[in-house]
């Protein structure tokens, strides 16, 4: 089966940086992508991992290792504008979202 | 460009009561799918559709839950009878290509129809 583990929630102020794990087991692994979604609003794509390493896209960053089974998205100098849902998801045949970690932000 | 229309945004049922989600994705779009969110969790994906096929229903509960894509556009999400445990966000995802062929695997998400069963 596929699973993935994610803190369900994360407080932080305005101007951190925030870290949000990822952990997962699956088989057909493709890659790890993260979205984002506000409270009553669509997911929005964040950014994706298919090989090990760092994206940077903008404030938010993305790491993958694939033999650790694990990722995080990094978010830097954090708004107010930035609390809401993170998802990571797992791609294979099919997207697999984990459980989500809601993050606070207050300034 | 349009993003994915669903309708109707909110719905209050009675349980063992019927319901019908509507989902039009991004034009030029041959996947789509649809995500059951209950509170508190991530989206579960239910079925994917390649054009009109059904790529994936492995999730969907068939004794109460169906879906249909005719033309290879827009889709149909129908629960009958609905149970208490329904009670979620159905959220319809579409993209160019299958998630497994395309770069990033990139998702576009409608607002989602959020269903009450009382």
């Amino acid at each position: 089966g596929q699973s993935l583990e994610q803190p369900s929630e994360v407080t932080a102020v305005e101007g951190a940086i925030v870290q949000i794990n990822c952990t997962y087991q699956t088989s057909g692994f493709y890659g790890l992508s993260w979205y984002q979604q506000h409270d009553g609003g669509a997911p929005t794509f964040l950014s994706y991992n298919a090989l090990d390493g760092l994206e940077e896209t903008g404030r938010f960053s993305s790491f993958l290792s694939r033999s650790d089974s694990y990722g995080y998205l990094l978010l830097q100098e954090l708004q107010m504008k930035d609390s809401a849902s993170y998802f990571c998801a797992v791609r294979g045949a099919a997207l697999i979202f984990g459980k989500g970690t809601t993050l606070s932000v207050s300034s | 460009e349009a993003g994915v229309a669903q309708s109707p945004r909110y719905k209050i049922i009675e349980k063992r009561q019927s319901v019908a989600f509507w989902c039009n994705p991004i034009s030029g779009h041959a996947t789509l799918y649809w995500y059951q969110q209950i509170l508190g969790q991530g989206p579960k994906l239910l079925i994917q559709f390649q054009n009109n096929g059904v790529v994936d229903d492995s999730q969907l509960p068939k004794d109460r839950f169906s879906a249909e894509r005719l033309k290879g556009v827009d889709s149909t999400l129908k629960i009958q009878p609905a149970k208490l445990e329904d009670s979620a966000v159905y959220l319809c995802a579409s993209s160019s290509r299958p998630v497994l062929f395309a770069d990033t695997g990139e998702l576009f998400f409608g607002e989602g129809s959020r269903l009450t069963v009382l």
